[in-house]
């Protein structure tokens, strides 16, 4: 197992399109977390799955996202009608169990044009 | 709501030295602490996991400590080399029961100078 995947690496996207976000986490990982994280910052929580199970979404999150996990195994995650504010690195992590090790992938660094 | 503080935002050592890295956190009901490094456009590596009943833990040249009534927990790297330099960033896990989410502090630039 070589870690947690997230595909693509970078994105460059004009305002105003969609676009999705791919992450495959460790197997048998049953957490897994998306972050956002703009320059100079610490990583900001976006949303959880507890196997396919989304149990949480934070505020920041507006009705222009939505993450899946279907069958509990890689999730996405879709930003529609893109702004130049969503430019950011988007992180995905996942754990063993509620509190354990977190392993993050290298990211998917956003730009919005 | 949990809020994590790191300070300073940023630190400039000399080779060699020992140093110590500051997280505060305002809600001491967390589950653990965890350090992370982030290299310059990469995700983050965990460096250590500290769970709320333990007072450190231990990996080579790092040492981490956490003081929950306090809110406080350090991260204490031994004679830092040029390799050292990252930005390392602490996370309060926050929650109870099934739910539960890493809150991170800003992070601190270190950069070990030769």
């Amino acid at each position: 197992d070589t870690g947690v995947s997230q595909d693509p690496r970078h994105k460059i996207t004009k305002r105003g399109q969609n676009v999705t976000f791919r992450c495959d986490p460790i197997s048998e990982h049953n957490r897994l977390y998306w972050y956002r994280q703009t320059l100079g910052q610490g990583p900001e929580f976006l949303t959880y799955f507890q196997n396919e199970a989304q149990l949480e979404k934070s505020r920041l999150l507006s009705d222009r996202f939505s993450a899946e996990r279907p069958k509990g195994s890689f999730s996405t995650l879709e930003i529609q009608r893109t702004e130049q504010g969503d430019s950011a690195m988007y992180l995905c992590a996942s754990s063993l169990e509620v509190g354990t090790l977190a392993f993050f992938g290298q990211g998917t660094r956003l730009t919005v044009v | 709501k949990q809020e994590v503080t790191q300070i300073p935002a940023a630190l400039s050592v000399p080779e060699g030295e020992n140093l110590v890295l500051n997280c505060s956190f305002t809600d001491s009901a967390i589950y653990n602490l965890q350090w992370f490094r982030q290299d310059p456009g990469k995700g983050l590596t965990s460096l250590l996991l500290i769970q709320s009943s333990q007072r450190e833990q231990t990996s080579g040249r790092l040492n981490a400590s956490l003081d929950k009534s306090s809110g406080r927990s350090t991260l204490y790297i031994a004679a830092s080399q040029p390799g050292d330099s990252a930005t390392y960033l602490c996370a309060a896990y926050h929650g109870s029961g099934n739910t539960g989410k890493l809150i991170f502090g800003q992070g601190t630039t270190l950069q070990v100078k030769p």
